[in-house]
């Protein structure tokens, strides 16, 4: 159950503010993720790291920064967000990546944020 | 058309019955199916890998039909405890992301 660790688990900021989400896997992963989840919506995959090397950015609006420092950590580092940026922020991890099929990805708690 | 797509339910059943659903996927070239379950307010854990000749893991059976291009879940003697949200999950073909399909919810009842 802690195989993927995320904090804050809650989080609500203001417009101006700038805060950072943590991630850390236990599960010896090389590949991490970054999803949102709106209410309602499907998951929607933000970045991927593979490697502490960034491999995909869905066309994110910059105010949302990652940092991939070692294989086991990620971070979200969020300024001037938006009212529409609150939903839940969840990372993922994965065995690897590869061309052709996707290894089973083991998620964490997510945070819930709510931008005021 | 969407990538991924799941009937949202709910599925209300009583305990001990039988509740099978199904997702279609666009992509014939998809590779890789899962089945996850998401709990209100929580993070999706993987159920099962869904395999091509189908495969079981207790009271779930994961389904693949390439042909028609759907998989399915089955859930025999419903727990209250099943009580959920199932993410029907793809990859993109030639490719190691996954597509999410919105999800079906199953209540069971007492």
């Amino acid at each position: 159950e802690t195989g993927v660790t995320q904090t804050p688990r809650h989080l609500v900021m203001g417009m101006t503010n700038k805060k950072s989400l943590k991630c850390e896997q236990h599960l010896g992963h090389n590949a991490m993720y970054w999803y949102k989840q709106s209410a309602k919506k499907p998951l929607e995959l933000m970045f991927v790291y593979s490697l502490e090397e960034r491999v995909e950015n869905n066309s994110v609006p910059s105010r949302f920064s990652p940092e991939c420092p070692n294989s086991s950590h990620l971070f979200l580092h969020l300024h001037t967000l938006q009212p529409e940026d609150s939903a839940l922020y969840l990372c993922a991890s994965s065995q690897g990546i590869s061309g052709g099929l996707s290894y089973e990805q083991y998620f964490g708690p997510g945070t819930r944020l709510t931008v005021t | 058309r969407k990538e991924v797509e799941q009937d949202p339910g709910p599925f209300n059943v009583p305990e001990g019955a039988t509740v099978a659903f199904n997702c279609t996927y666009s992509n014939s070239a998809s590779q890789s199916f899962f089945w996850y379950r998401q709990d209100c307010r929580k993070e999706p854990k993987l159920l099962m890998s869904v395999y091509s000749s189908g495969n079981e893991d207790g009271r779930f059976t994961a389904q693949l039909n390439r042909a028609s291009q759907y998989i399915s879940l089955l859930i025999r003697d419903s727990k209250l405890s099943d009580s959920a949200t199932y993410l029907c999950v793809v990859n993109k073909a030639n490719d190691y992301k996954l597509s999410f399909g919105a999800g079906t919810t199953v209540t069971v009842r007492a």
